[in-house]
């Protein structure tokens, strides 16, 4: 596609429930990165992928949180049994295999999760 | 990475060049400056990145001191989309820049 592109743009949850977050990276882009932003924070990273592994999870906040990547192409974050916490925007980006610096990036506009 | 200490806001005239300064005192030697923004709602966007000498790229400048403790990022003619936040970051650039982590930056208002 022309851009990056998440799904939903908007999502509220109710506390407990589960929750699937959608990106659909540049095609060709083999490199794919999820973030997550609270309200007024920097940028956190979660989980980095290339094709369809993942390389670097290091990011994830804990083991409610997953994701996958299929077809190296779309990614899927799941949160299980949201918290309040969970609560931020999350931002998916992917780059070209050479992308390892933020330079190369093109970031999807994210999904805004509200957890009430 | 080194510390970096940015002013919490500035506002700018559309068509005024937007000075926008980074303190980086405890920078080392092998640590480049880079500076990325964020338009709300959307995702970061690189701007430029240097390691001595001064930068210029098709969207910006960046004018490194000769001690290397700062830096300073110009808009040349800023307009209202680039109202945003703005990022000066140091690291020695790496495979996993990824992880660059963001913090506060300075909220930058273009006002007509």
């Amino acid at each position: 596609g022309a851009g990056v592109s998440q799904s939903p743009s908007n999502k509220v949850t109710e506390k407990g429930k589960d929750v699937e977050l959608r990106c659909d990276p540049i095609s060709g882009h083999t490199a794919l990165y999820w973030y997550r932003q609270s309200l007024g924070q920097g940028l956190e990273f979660l989980i980095y992928f290339q094709g369809n592994s993942a390389p670097d999870k290091s990011g994830l906040p804990s083991d409610r949180f997953s994701a996958e990547r299929t077809g190296g192409s779309v990614s899927t974050l799941t949160i299980q049994r949201t918290q309040q916490e969970d609560s931020a925007v999350y931002l998916c980006a992917s780059s070209l295999p050479s992308g390892g610096r933020l330079k190369g990036y093109t970031f999807g506009s994210g999904t805004r999760l509200t957890v009430v | 990475d080194a510390k970096t200490t940015q002013p919490t806001s500035m506002d700018c005239a559309e068509g005024r060049a937007a000075n926008l300064p980074c303190n980086h005192s405890t920078i080392s030697g092998n640590e480049y400056v880079y500076w990325y923004r964020q338009i709300h709602s959307q995702g970061p966007q690189y701007i430029i990145h240097g390691l001595k000498n001064n930068e210029t790229n098709e969207m910006a400048s960046l004018i490194i001191t000769e001690d290397r403790k700062s830096s300073t990022l110009i808009l040349p003619h800023a307009t209202l989309r680039d109202t945003a936040v703005y990022y000066c970051i140091v690291r020695v650039p790496s495979s996993n820049d990824y992880k660059l982590s963001f913090g506060a930056g300075t909220t930058v208002t273009v006002r007509a």
